[in-house]
């Protein structure tokens, strides 16, 4: 069964560095995704990217994150100078199309901020 | 502000029994429901999807009830074995993409 992939499974930062978490979405899929969860927190929605554009974000979501889909298969997160609080899982997720499909999520990026 | 909750946190049974597990939403204007399950150090596996036009959905030894206009919805497992441990979360989505979860429950099953 096709599958979400994300690399890395855990990446270690040090405070201010800027981090990019790297996802391959199911191929057919249309609709991606990026949430968090902070260890013992639920799982939070950051952002929404269809057509090659933003199409939500939360309030998480502000100016030191960035996506970006540079070419057919990839689907980036970057973190552009990460804080302590960054810590978190992050996960990919996508769905095709119509809209009552479910969305599928990876397995995560493990981050850790020293 | 839709908020979802899971009670109790965590759940621990012998093999063979029959599970309910709860889940609660305050805003009923939901387009679907995701029950998934989530096994350590691992990413989020979905296992049924509910529309709000639907009443339930089932998979093998799951069945996912959605009472809308209550906030609730049901994950029923039949004969739980010990490969049913691991974490179970409910996420609802309303008008927009995004999905708002639960904290979820830990499910053992003993053998």
């Amino acid at each position: 069964e096709p599958e979400v992939t994300q690399t890395p499974s855990h990446q270690v930062t040090q405070m201010g560095q800027e981090v990019i978490l790297r996802c391959v979405p199911i191929s057919n899929h249309l609709y991606f995704y990026w949430y968090r969860q902070i260890l013992g927190q639920k799982v939070e929605f950051l952002v929404s990217f269809y057509n090659n554009e933003i199409s939500e974000k939360s309030e998480i979501f502000d100016d030191q994150f960035s996506v970006e889909r540079p070419d057919g298969s990839n689907f980036t997160l970057k973190i552009r100078s990460t804080k302590l609080e960054d810590s978190a899982m992050y996960f990919c997720a996508s769905r095709s199309d119509p809209p009552n499909q479910p969305q599928h999520f990876g397995d995560g990026t493990r981050l850790s901020i020293l | 502000k839709q908020e979802v909750t899971q009670i109790p946190a965590a759940l621990s049974v012998p093999e063979g029994e029959n599970l309910v597990l709860n889940c609660s939403f305050t805003d009923s204007a939901i387009y679907n429901l995701q029950w998934f399950r989530q096994d350590p150090g691992k990413g989020l596996t979905s296992l049924l999807l509910i529309q709000s036009s639907q009443r339930e959905q089932t998979s093998g030894r799951l069945n996912a009830s959605l009472d809308k206009s209550s906030g609730r919805s049901t994950l029923y497992i039949a004969a739980s074995q010990p490969g049913d441990s691991a974490t179970y979360l409910c996420a609802v989505q309303g008008g927009s993409e995004k999905l708002v979860f639960g904290k979820g429950m830990k499910l053992t099953v003993n053998p």
